[in-house]
């Protein structure tokens, strides 16, 4: 797992209703990603930070937001404004990952 | 733009034959290459990187990789495919000479591979 830990595993979250995904490392990593994985589409990228209090909009951040207060932890927010948001949702540093979140709209 | 191609998205091999699975890179400057493997409802597992160096890199479970510059490909192969290796496998690729998305990996989008017994 490279020191990453997502949660929960599993999410269900209802129309209109903001979620938010845990990841923390303690890899003492200064970068941190959010990727969205869907079937036959690959990782895509959401936000990504390489420091403390600073973080960039990826390829499709709409929808999400993100917060990097500590160095460890780097926690996700699907809003009500992202209109299909069941994925599974991979957290990383330099080259590791957590073991995931999967997200379903219920 | 940097860019990750996996041409086939399953490759079938039988258990103990070589397996290969392609893939090629397009980015601006010099690419830092991984390979990641994949297992149901799991998060990716690093199997092995090229920086630098040699051109031939060994990994985790005996996986290895082939960086071929003219060519632009990073080929996952293993001598002798196991019924376990069956899982879904990404290439990816960071640009260390570019700053686009920080340091962030692109990849492609996953080849599934499957060994029969």
């Amino acid at each position: 797992d490279g020191g990453i830990t997502q949660s929960p595993k599993y999410l269900f979250r209802k129309e209109g209703q903001n979620v938010t995904l845990s990841c923390e490392q303690n890899l003492n990593h200064d970068a941190m990603y959010w990727y969205r994985q869907d079937p036959g589409q690959g990782l895509r990228l959401i936000y990504y930070s390489q420091i403390v209090n600073d973080f960039q909009k990826g390829d499709i951040a709409e929808g999400y937001s993100v917060s990097r207060e500590k160095k460890e932890s780097f926690p996700l927010t699907v809003t009500s404004a992202q209109k299909n948001p069941t994925a599974f949702y991979l957290c990383a540093t330099e080259a590791f990952f957590g073991q995931g979140t999967r997200l379903t709209v219920v | 733009a940097q860019s990750v191609a996996q041409p086939e998205d399953q490759v079938n091999v039988a258990e103990g034959n070589p397996l290969t699975v392609k893939c090629t890179y397009s980015v601006s400057g010099n690419p830092y290459l991984f390979w990641y493997v994949q297992y149901p409802n799991r998060g990716l597992q690093f199997l092995l990187k090229y920086i630098t160096g040699d051109n031939l890199v060994k990994g985790s479970y005996g996986f290895e990789a082939e960086f071929n510059k003219s060519q632009t490909s990073f080929h996952l192969k293993k001598p002798s495919a196991l019924v376990s290796d069956s899982a879904l496998y990404f290439c990816a690729v960071r640009d260390i000479t570019s700053n686009q998305a920080g340091t962030a990996l692109i990849f492609g989008k996953g080849t599934t591979l499957s060994v029969s017994s």
